[in-house]
Parts: structure tokens; C-alpha cells; sequence
């Protein structure tokens, strides 16, 4: 079974400053690991995504993750903030079968950008 | 880029009534659709992949009497939520993959809040 957890629920940063949001994802078969972002009331929209080949995926708006297969993370990180990246952000695993099945979702981390 | 639309955005039923979603892909064909929940300040829960032509396989917990899912047409899946109560008011989003490509990634749809009063 795949599962993913979000380490912090909740983080702030100052504008400008770097943005660090935390996922390890547990898989018993290769994983394909997504980035989503969501903003109030809307769906979402993907910010990257790994499947194969290089461990460091760039994204959409400056954002990109490093896959660590020996520590079973996925981070993503931008080097510096915007007041427009304030939002939820979702990491996700395939489900089972791998390719792009259904997606397991971590529970989601707010991002709050302070001027 | 491939879009996917659901309508309504926002619904207000009475407790008892049934409300239907619908979840188009407008650029693609999708022999697969997702229907999730999602709770406030809470993450997406899968309730049900739709299978265009078939019956849809729904996670374990959920409801298939309460929660009704067809999809006739590769474009078009839509969710209806039978005698709702209180209780169902959520955010729903359906997602959607492109057919003619096995790694192109799931597309969502703008949600939609149901309130059920």
C-alpha cells in the first residue's frame, strides 16, 4: 500500500525567503511522486511530478523536489517566496500498479507568505 | 492544456434532496475519472474511480447506494448525491486522465461545494 505524510501542517516564511515543504512517502513498488497546489475554493494544479530518470524535477512558478529513494522524501523547495505562492500544497503517490492510477494524497500543507 | 470542468461550483441543497455533479473533459477523452472528498482544511479522500462503460469501483467506506457515479461518454462522468443529509456538505473534485496517454498526469476540476441544509 502507498501512503504519504506532510511533515507540517502549517508554515510560514517571510517573503523572499525559501520555501522548505516536507514529504516522505512509503511505496512497495516504485513510486511516481506529484506536487499539487490548491487555492481557496478551487482544484488543483499540478506543480511537478517524478516518474523516472532524473531525481530533481522542476516545476511550474520557480517550485522543484528531489526525489531521495534512501530517504523515501520528496521535498519541495523554491529559492525565494512570493506573496502568490500562499496556498495549500499537496504531495502525492500513485496507487497501486504505479503509473499515474489513482493518487494518494498526503493531508496537505498551508503556506502563509508574510510581507 | 487539458482542461476539466465540473459543474456546479457551488450547490445548496435541502436535506432529503438529490443533487448530480458533473465532471467534463473538454480537450481530451477519459476512460477514467476520479471522484474526491474533501473535507475543510482536510485532504482529498478518493471515493471512486469511474470507468466509462462500466460499473465504478468505490473505496472502501463509501456508500455506492448514496453516492451515485455514471459514466456514459469519455468525456463526461457525473457524481449524484442521493437523499443528502447535513452531513455530506463537502467540496467535491473530480480528475481526469488523458486515454491516449498512459503517463499523462491527472487533470482536476475546479470542485464543487455542496452544502446541504
Amino acid at each position: 500500500a502507498q501512503s504519504v505524510t506532510q511533515l507540517g501542517s502549517h508554515v510560514s516564511v517571510s517573503e523572499g525567503a525559501l520555501v522548505l515543504l516536507r514529504c516522505n512517502y512509503s511505496s512497495s513498488v516504485p513510486p511516481y511522486l506529484f506536487w499539487y497546489v490548491q487555492y481557496p475554493n478551487q482544484g488543483l494544479q499540478l506543480l511537478l511530478k517524478y516518474t523516472t530518470g532524473a531525481t530533481l524535477v522542476k516545476g511550474i512558478n520557480g517550485f522543484e523536489a528531489e526525489f531521495k529513494k534512501s530517504e523515501t522524501s520528496f521535498h519541495l523547495t523554491k529559492p525565494s517566496a512570493h506573496m502568490s505562492d500562499a496556498a495549500e500544497y499537496f504531495c502525492a503517490v500513485s496507487g497501486s500498479g504505479g503509473g499515474y492510477n489513482k493518487l494518494i494524497f498526503g493531508a496537505g500543507t498551508r503556506l502563509a507568505v508574510h510581507p | 492544456g487539458a482542461v476539466v470542468s465540473q459543474h456546479p461550483s457551488w450547490v445548496i441543497c435541502k436535506s432529503g434532496t438529490s443533487v448530480k455533479i458533473e465532471c467534463r473533459s473538454l480537450d481530451f477523452q477519459a476512460t477514467t475519472m476520479f471522484w474526491y472528498r474533501q473535507f475543510p482544511k482536510q485532504s482529498l479522500m478518493l471515493m471512486a474511480t469511474s470507468n466509462e462503460g462500466s460499473k465504478a469501483t468505490y473505496e472502501q467506506g463509501v456508500e455506492k447506494d448514496k453516492f451515485l457515479i455514471n459514466h456514459a461518454s469519455l468525456t463526461l462522468s457525473t457524481l449524484t448525491v442521493t437523499s443528502a443529509h447535513p452531513e455530506d456538505s463537502s467540496f467535491y473534485i473530480c480528475s481526469a486522465r488523458d486515454k491516449g496517454s498512459y503517463n499523462s498526469p491527472l487533470h482536476f476540476g475546479n470542485g464543487t461545494r455542496l452544502t446541504v441544509t
